[in-house]
């Protein structure tokens, strides 16, 4: 157990769906990063939050959103799912708002979009 | 932005001797150099990592080199053993992007008893 918390570990949805990701960090770490893993593109970065506001965003779609809530925890919303969403969706935290210090990753969410 | 390049894709070795996995990235200003384990049905994990105003960094039978002129860092994995079989990731970023990792695609390490 990694101690980054992330749920569902899998979800089955239909196109045009909107689903919820849900992450809790581990104990002390402010940041959280969220990751995508394809098998066409690797593990693409997302978006990072530390403690509680946006701090760089990477390949996120518009259709996707983030939020880190006061308690720490974040949520990663996906809506207007397609087919080529399916992928592995990973949560790190680490405890700086830099993540030079290391992430820890969570064991992810499998999205299957049908 | 950056981009890194892993080499090889897939790497098989039989138990006891080295494995070495290259990467090489574009942006000079990165400066943070993660490697990652990933296992079936699990997360990445940090196995090693270096910063860019060091040259090699050790730990038991994991090493990692870093040449910034070339800009390139490798894995070396000396002694291998079956549970070292895994995806190994490298990734780079620097400090004013967050510290966002940018990914390789993965080497698939195969170690054969």
């Amino acid at each position: 157990d990694s101690g980054v918390t992330q749920t569902p570990k899998h979800l089955i949805t239909a196109t045009g769906q909107r689903v919820t990701l849900r992450c809790s960090p581990r104990s002390g770490d402010l940041s959280v990063y969220w990751y995508q893993q394809s098998l066409d593109q690797g593990l693409q970065f997302l978006i990072q939050y530390y403690n509680g506001e946006e701090r760089a965003k990477g390949n996120i779609l518009e259709r996707f959103s983030a939020q880190q809530f006061p308690d720490l925890h974040s949520e990663l919303n996906l809506s207007s799912l397609e087919l080529g969403d399916s992928a592995l969706y990973f949560c790190a935290s680490s405890p700086s708002v830099g993540g030079d210090y290391g992430y820890t990753f969570g064991s992810g969410t499998r999205l299957t979009v049908v | 932005g950056e981009n890194v390049e892993q080499h090889p894709s897939t790497l098989s070795v039989q138990e006891g001797d080295s494995a070495v996995i290259k990467c090489t990235y574009s942006d000079s200003a990165s400066n943070y150099f993660p490697w990652y384990k990933q296992e079936l049905g699990k997360g990445p994990q940090l196995i090693i990592d270096i910063r860019s105003n060091v040259g090699e960094k050790k730990d038991q039978r994991i090493a990692v080199t870093l040449n910034k002129t070339a800009k390139h860092f490798s894995l070396h994995i000396t002694e291998t053993q079956p549970e070292d079989s895994a995806v190994y990731f490298c990734a780079a970023s620097r400090s004013n992007s967050g510290y966002a990792l940018n990914f390789g695609k993965g080497t698939s390490l195969l170690v054969t008893p």
